[in-house]
């Protein structure tokens, strides 16, 4: 399984864009790309997976460049209730039963 | 949204002890697994649950621990005879995305 690299913290405030990016050199050809979010004392939460270029849901977007060594998670507009951990994770495309490897994620604090 | 329950969200018991935890996956989801984080470590991977069996295990799931589906509805983790060391927050997961709230496990 490809290992990622995350920053382990990030702060920003409220109404600002949020980027996030993972690196993760040694992704495979058939690796998806998938970012899980998670708030203390509570079950992560998918957010948003990609293969390539660039995705988007009603939550987050994920640009991925071509050479998928690196994903950015962009958290538009942020809000307090956005402070949590982030993590990204490659491997499976979902529902394949395959199991999630968690790093330390990135810890996301937004200030008012 | 479909939702993943676990019971109890509150465990204690004494080293030694036997205990269950349950959890109610999304009725027509496939995999099924169990996932472990300790306080301030990250989430750790224990065991999926396929076709009413172990489809894989990690190093962590050793005989102490087991799971069943016995109801079709229920998917339980047992812990035969708990240790201090298992003290930790456990989530069932219904598929990868699904993640249920976790019960926490203090073992004294």
């Amino acid at each position: 399984l490809a290992k990622t690299t995350q920053p382990i913290s990030m702060d920003s405030y409220e109404g600002q864009e949020v980027n996030i990016t993972c690196s993760h050199n040694n992704i495979a050809t058939n690796d998806y790309i998938t970012w899980y979010q998670q708030f203390p004392s509570q079950g992560p939460r998918f957010i948003i997976q990609g293969y390539k270029t660039k995705v988007t849901n009603e939550v987050a977007s994920l640009f991925i460049p071509a050479d998928r060594k690196s994903s950015t998670l962009s958290l538009p507009r942020v809000s307090l209730s956005d402070t949590a951990v982030y993590y990204c994770l490659v491997g499976e495309r979902m529902n394949q039963g395959g199991k999630l490897i968690f790093g330390q994620g990135t810890e996301l604090s937004v200030k008012p | 949204e479909p939702e993943v329950t676990q019971t109890p969200s509150h465990q204690v018991t004494q080293m030694g002890q036997e205990v269950i935890l349950r959890c109610v996956p999304i009725s027509n989801h496939l995999y099924f697994y169990w996932y472990r984080q300790i306080l301030g470590q990250k989430v750790e991977f224990l065991v999926s649950f396929y076709n009413n069996e172990i489809s894989e295990k990690s190093e962590i799931f050793d005989d102490q621990f087991s799971v069943e589906r016995p109801d079709g509805s229920n998917f339980t983790l047992k812990i035969r005879s708990t240790k201090l060391e298992d003290s930790a927050m456990y989530f069932c997961a219904s598929s990868d995305q699904f993640f249920g709230p976790g019960t926490r496990l203090t073992v004294l």
